[in-house]
């Protein structure tokens, strides 16, 4: 079946732009989540979404990205206002419930000149 | 506050030269620990969950395996295509989100 999608692959952007990531989930997957990770290092944990729960947006790291999620599809990240420092891959991934194993997607490389 | 770490940060291996990569989390319950392994510019890969202690899960060259406070991912006869970032995962009993350990970077020299 199909896995984890995101688009786009790679986005430039310049600095003080909006940008929004998407990604669509495995079919079926109750719970997706966002990471960051700057070239080199591990994943930052942004935002997870569980069916109808409230998001837990703990680890959302200014005022400036938000994400949104319809029901048990597909979910977009916004960033406003870019800054140079949110230049990094964004990756998504959904899994069958909470505590489950995860499937990643390719990842959105963006860029903020 | 329930966390994962991981050792070593990094581990170069020449080929054939078998190893263990460790992840040790404390969690208030444990539901399933996970590993991955991340190639340069790709998402995570998903290989293994482990649920209890004492389980084993093998995988071409590799075996994971778990206890009550840590988890071994163990590499025999290493290739360079095993070269790779593995990173280990814990989910909880709770709701809440899993956890990632920051991971080990695997350099296996021909």
């Amino acid at each position: 079946g199909a896995g984890v999608s995101q688009s786009p692959s790679n986005k430039v952007t310049e600095k003080g732009k909006d940008v929004e990531l998407r990604c669509d989930p495995i079919s079926g997957h109750t719970a997706l989540y966002w990471y960051r990770q700057r070239l080199g290092q591990g994943l930052e944990f942004l935002i997870y979404f569980q069916g109808n729960s409230a998001p837990d947006k703990s680890g959302l790291p200014s005022d400036r990205f938000s994400a949104e999620r319809t029901g048990e599809s597909v979910s977009t990240l916004t960033i406003q206002r870019t800054q140079q420092e949110d230049s990094a891959v964004y990756l998504c991934a959904s899994s069958s419930g909470p505590g489950r194993e995860q499937y990643f997607g390719p990842g959105t490389r963006l860029t903020v000149t | 506050e329930d966390q994962v770490t991981q050792s070593p940060e990094a581990l170069r291996l020449q080929e054939g030269e078998s190893s263990s990569l460790n992840c040790s989390y404390t969690v208030s319950g444990l539901r399933g620990l996970f590993w991955y392994r991340q190639d340069p510019g790709k998402g995570p890969e998903f290989l293994f969950t482990l649920y209890s202690a004492g389980e084993e899960k093998e995988k071409e060259r590799l075996k994971a395996t778990l206890t009550k406070k840590e988890s071994f991912l163990h590499i025999t006869a290493p290739k360079p295509e095993d070269s790779a970032t593995y990173l280990c995962a814990v989910g909880r009993t709770s709701y809440d989100k899993v956890i990632f350990g920051p991971g080990t970077s695997l350099s296996v020299i021909p």
